[in-house]
């Protein structure tokens, strides 16, 4: 059975970093992109960027392109997004999922919450 | 602004039929295929149709997918207080070289 199991939420403060996980099973992890989705508080869904992991080839969208980055291990079959300096408007729950059209699988969700 | 455009909610009585449209651009909906997800309350989305019209294993024949040039719709039928949820398209967008979303129908079964 295919999964995607996420790390749990968050709370952090402005300015402080973040790294958020999401762990792969029941298929071969480096034969599809891992996405990762946006979704604010009562707003819909954002395609953030994918990773390939045989390779981690990244690709983001414009609106998030070097504000968030998207990394892999292989090795463990997890798939990251990270920040380096989160924002109040970092708000949100992030979701992963296997493949970008269709994403056939999604992770759980995990929620960050960035407040003072 | 979403680069799908999705009506922002529709509503129908229990058994009766409803769709959801999806209207885009050649260089989305026009050149790729189109994915239709449903996002229960407090959920993670979950895909009901892939490739414009097909669905996954364990998804009712109640929903379909179509799609005609630049637009694409998707029909329940049968309605359920169960099918209450967000509905949103997706696709490829060939120039942003981005996945891209519609921004999201909510569905209330009266």
């Amino acid at each position: 059975e295919v999964q995607l199991v996420q790390s749990g939420a968050e709370v952090k403060k402005p300015g402080e970093s973040l790294r958020i996980s999401c762990k792969a099973s029941g298929y071969s992890f480096t034969t599809y992109w891992i996405n990762w989705v946006r979704q604010m508080p009562g707003k819909g869904l954002e395609w953030m960027g994918r990773i390939d992991p045989s390779d981690s080839y990244t690709t983001y969208s414009p609106s998030f392109q070097g504000h968030v980055t998207i990394s892999a291990d292989k090795s463990i079959s997890t798939a990251y997004l990270q920040w380096s300096s989160l924002k109040v408007s970092d708000t949100a729950m992030y979701y992963c999922a296997r493949r970008a059209n269709p994403a056939d699988y999604w992770g759980q969700g995990t929620l960050v919450t960035v407040s003072s | 602004q979403s680069v799908l455009t999705q009506p922002p909610s529709v509503s129908a009585a229990p058994g009766q039929k409803v769709t959801i449209s999806c209207s885009g651009s050649s260089s989305n909906i026009g050149n790729n295929y189109v994915c239709w997800y449903q996002q229960l309350p407090g959920t993670a989305p979950k895909l009901l149709i892939s490739d414009n019209n097909k669905r996954p294993s364990g998804i009712p024949d109640r929903f379909s997918g179509s799609k005609s040039g630049t637009s694409a719709t998707l029909g329940i039928t049968g309605l359920q207080t169960g099918d209450e949820a967000d509905y949103y398209c997706g696709t490829w967008d060939s120039s942003l070289s981005a996945g891209v979303f519609g921004g999201g129908t909510k569905l209330t079964v009266l």
